[in-house]
């Protein structure tokens, strides 16, 4: 079992949506986590990052992070067009020596379609 | 600035050659790592660097070499290449306070 899964989807919404994005991990040390968002043939770019449980805003983009049971989600409201894109959630155990070794979650394909 | 800069975006290669990927960074990260994106399984870390002359083995290291000889440059070599390292390649630069990775564009690998 990864130590991060997430639904590789693929997910198609229309414009206006409400998109949810999920992952689940299995390690209680982690601390840092992380949503990151890739274009076709691009590398990923740091979207969100929370620390801990609880609730992070950004414009349209709300991240979640449920310690108790290992959940973390990515929502994305008035999902437009240029939302298009793979989404990778990524998690960083809190000790010291992990500096730069995230693991990450599949991926999930998201189109959303005006 | 450029950030973090990978060479080549493409390359093919026949079983058994070898070559470097190339990554340089103008950003100061004293972590660089290099991550490998297969479908449907996410990136995986090959190799990381936490400094000049200190590297150290990721998820899947076999086949692949690295060296931090300098703060900017961080290659990874290729031994003997399989086709089973046709992939999409990541170097990445970062993990201050925050872990805040920031990535190349990446090197799409084929093997014949």
């Amino acid at each position: 079992q990864k130590e991060v899964e997430q639904d590789p989807g693929p997910l198609s919404v229309p414009e206006g949506a409400i998109v949810s994005l999920n992952c689940t991990y299995s390690n209680s040390a982690f601390q840092y986590f992380m949503w990151y968002r890739q274009y076709s043939r691009k590398g990923p770019e740091l979207l969100m990052y929370t620390y801990s449980s609880g609730n992070k805003e950004d414009g349209r983009f709300t991240a979640q992070v449920d310690k108790s049971s290992k959940y973390i989600s990515l929502f994305i409201r008035d999902s437009q067009p240029s939302d298009s894109a793979t989404y990778l959630c990524a998690t960083l155990n809190a000790g010291g020596t992990s500096y730069g070794k995230l693991t990450f979650g599949q991926g999930t394909i998201l189109t959303v379609h005006p | 600035n450029a950030g973090v800069t990978q060479t080549p975006k493409f390359q093919v290669l026949k079983t058994g050659q070898s070559m470097t990927l190339q990554c340089a960074q103008d950003m100061n990260h004293e972590y660089m790592s290099w991550y490998r994106q297969d479908p449907g399984m996410g990136l995986r870390l090959i190799h990381y660097s936490v400094g000049a002359g200190i590297t150290d083995q990721g998820e899947v290291p076999n086949g692949y070499n690295v060296s931090r000889s300098t703060t900017e440059d961080f290659p990874l070599r290729l031994l003997s290449a399989a086709p089973s390292q046709t992939s999409v390649y990541f170097c990445a630069g970062g993990g201050g306070a925050n872990e805040k990775l920031f990535f190349g564009s990446g090197t799409q690998l084929s093997v014949l």
